[in-house]
C-alpha cells in the first residue's frame, strides 16, 4: 500500500544545530507540503513543493528550508534550531488535480533546548 | 481568498448524545471542502470530502456532513457520540488551487 512516512518520530536537539526532517511518500504525489502544529494554532504551512525542482514558501518558513530533487522525498531542514521551533512537523502529500485532498504523514515531535 | 472559520475550539458531548463541529468557510471560487480526524499522537485522517454534486457527504466512522452554499458552511455531525470519537477534527477548504486552507480544530471530548 502506498504511505507517507516521516523520520525521526522524535528528535531533540540544542540550539543553533542544524536539523533534517525526512518525509518520504510512495503515492507519486506531485505535491508535498510540511506543516507545523502549536497548541492554539492549529497547522500553519512551512514550506510546500508542486513537482521536483520547485519549491515554495508557506505562512511560517523563516529558519526553515526545502529542497525536492525526486518526486518521493522532501526534507526540511532547520538551519539554526531556535526553542521556537518546538513543535510537531507533519509532512503532506496530494495529487495535482483536484480535490487535491492531502495524505499525511505520522509527524515529528521536535524538542530544542 | 480561501478561509475556514470553526466554531468552538472545544466541544463537550455526552456518549450517544448528537455531534454537532461547526465550520464555516470563504471560498472566492466552487470550494472543495474536507474534515479530518487527529487521534492523539497521530498524523490527520481523512474523514469525508465534498467535490460536486450530493451535498449531504457520508464519511466514516458515521460521520456526515452537509455543504450549505447560502449559508457558506460544511458542519460534521453524527447523530450518537462514542468513546473513540474523541479527537481533535479539522475542517480545509481547497478553492481551486493546490493548497488547502485548515482551520484551527474542535477538540471532541466524549463524556461516558
Amino acid at each position: 500500500d502506498a504511505e507517507i512516512t516521516q523520520s525521526p518520530r522524535h528528535k531533540i536537539t540544542e540550539t543553533g544545530r542544524q536539523v533534517t526532517l525526512a518525509c518520504h511518500q510512495t503515492w507519486n504525489h506531485n505535491n508535498m507540503f510540511w506543516y507545523r502544529q502549536d497548541l492554539g494554532h492549529g497547522l500553519r504551512l512551512i514550506h510546500y513543493s508542486y513537482g521536483v525542482q520547485d519549491t515554495n514558501k508557506g505562512e511560517v518558513s523563516d529558519g526553515y528550508s526545502v529542497s525536492r530533487s525526486n518526486t518521493e522525498d522532501l526534507p526540511l531542514t532547520l538551519e539554526s534550531a531556535a526553542s521556537s521551533q518546538t513543535s510537531v512537523y507533519f509532512c503532506a502529500s496530494s495529487e495535482s488535480i483536484g480535490p487535491y485532498e492531502q495524505y499525511f504523514g505520522p509527524g515529528t515531535r521536535l524538542t530544542v533546548t | 481568498a480561501q478561509s475556514v472559520t470553526q466554531l468552538g475550539s472545544h466541544v463537550s458531548v455526552s456518549e450517544g448524545a448528537l455531534v454537532l463541529l461547526r465550520c464555516n468557510y470563504s471560498s472566492s471560487v466552487p470550494p472543495y471542502l474536507f474534515w479530518y480526524v487527529q487521534y492523539p499522537n497521530q498524523g490527520l485522517q481523512l474523514l469525508l470530502k465534498y467535490t460536486t454534486g450530493a451535498t449531504l457527504v457520508k464519511g466514516i466512522n458515521g460521520f456526515e456532513a452537509e455543504f450549505k452554499k447560502s449559508e457558506t458552511s460544511f458542519h460534521l455531525t453524527k447523530p450518537s457520540a462514542h468513546m473513540s470519537d474523541a479527537a481533535e477534527y479539522f475542517c480545509a477548504v481547497s478553492g481551486g488551487a493546490n493548497n488547502l486552507f485548515f482551520g484551527t480544530g474542535t477538540r471532541l471530548t466524549v463524556i461516558p
